[in-house]
């Protein structure tokens, strides 16, 4: 069965103290792995997508990374505005997105 | 930043209602999807469409129903809404080109039945 599932449910921060975040996930036929934001009450913002082993991507304070059976959230120097809920996803062959619970993420000033 | 929109934003319907969520798009992507999430909760799949005249039920069973019959629209109607129904719907759209499979989401529908 497709699933994917993301650790820790939430995570305190202070500001500067960086810290990653994991998506562990098993599908048959990876077509890619997604990363969102979503803060309260709106829709999931797109961050990045993998889609191979070693693969990395970066944006600002926040890098990326992808391995066989996961992917890691790195986030650097975090500040207050970085606060919100992190989704992971994967697309399964049949293009339908698996979306894991998320990690609620606090920034404390 | 994705074109996609999702009206109204909140809504607030007495029971045995009937209700249109509407959900267009800009980009011209051939695949779209209804999620619904409950506050702090995952998003379940409720339905999906590959195209124009294409729609398939998610893996969350819901009393909903979805229509596509044009590219950038893909509402979402509840015939008889009811409490149970409160949640927040949102839509989304993919094109599956190359190096592009990433879903964008609209702001989401805030849908309370009382």
């Amino acid at each position: 069965e497709d699933q994917v599932t993301q650790s820790p449910e939430a995570l305190r921060l202070q500001e500067g103290e960086s810290s990653s975040l994991n998506c562990s996930y098993t599908v048959s036929g990876l077509r890619g792995l997604f990363w969102y934001r979503q803060d309260p009450g709106k829709g999931p913002e797109f961050l990045f997508t993998l889609y191979s082993a070693g693969e990395e991507k970066e944006k600002e304070r926040l890098k990326a990374t992808l391995t066989k059976k996961e992917s890691f959230l790195h986030i650097t120097a975090p500040k207050p505005e970085d606060s919100a809920t992190y989704l992971c996803a994967v697309q399964a062959p049949n293009y339908k997105y698996i979306f894991g619970t998320g990690t609620r993420l606090k920034v404390l000033a | 930043e994705a074109d996609i929109y999702q009206t109204p934003r909140y809504l607030v319907i007495g029971t045995g209602k009937k209700i249109t969520l509407e959900c267009s798009q800009t980009m011209g992507h051939d695949k779209m999807y209804w999620y619904q999430q409950d506050p702090g909760m995952e998003l379940h799949l409720i339905h999906y469409s590959y195209g124009v005249n294409s729609t398939e039920k998610g893996d969350l069973s819901s009393e909903s129903t979805v229509s596509r019959i044009r590219t950038e629209h893909f509402p979402l109607t509840l015939e008889s809404a009811r409490p149970s129904h409160t949640s927040q719907y949102l839509c989304a759209s993919s094109e599956q080109g190359r190096g592009h499979t990433e879903a964008f989401f609209g702001q989401g529908t805030r849908l309370t039945v009382v």
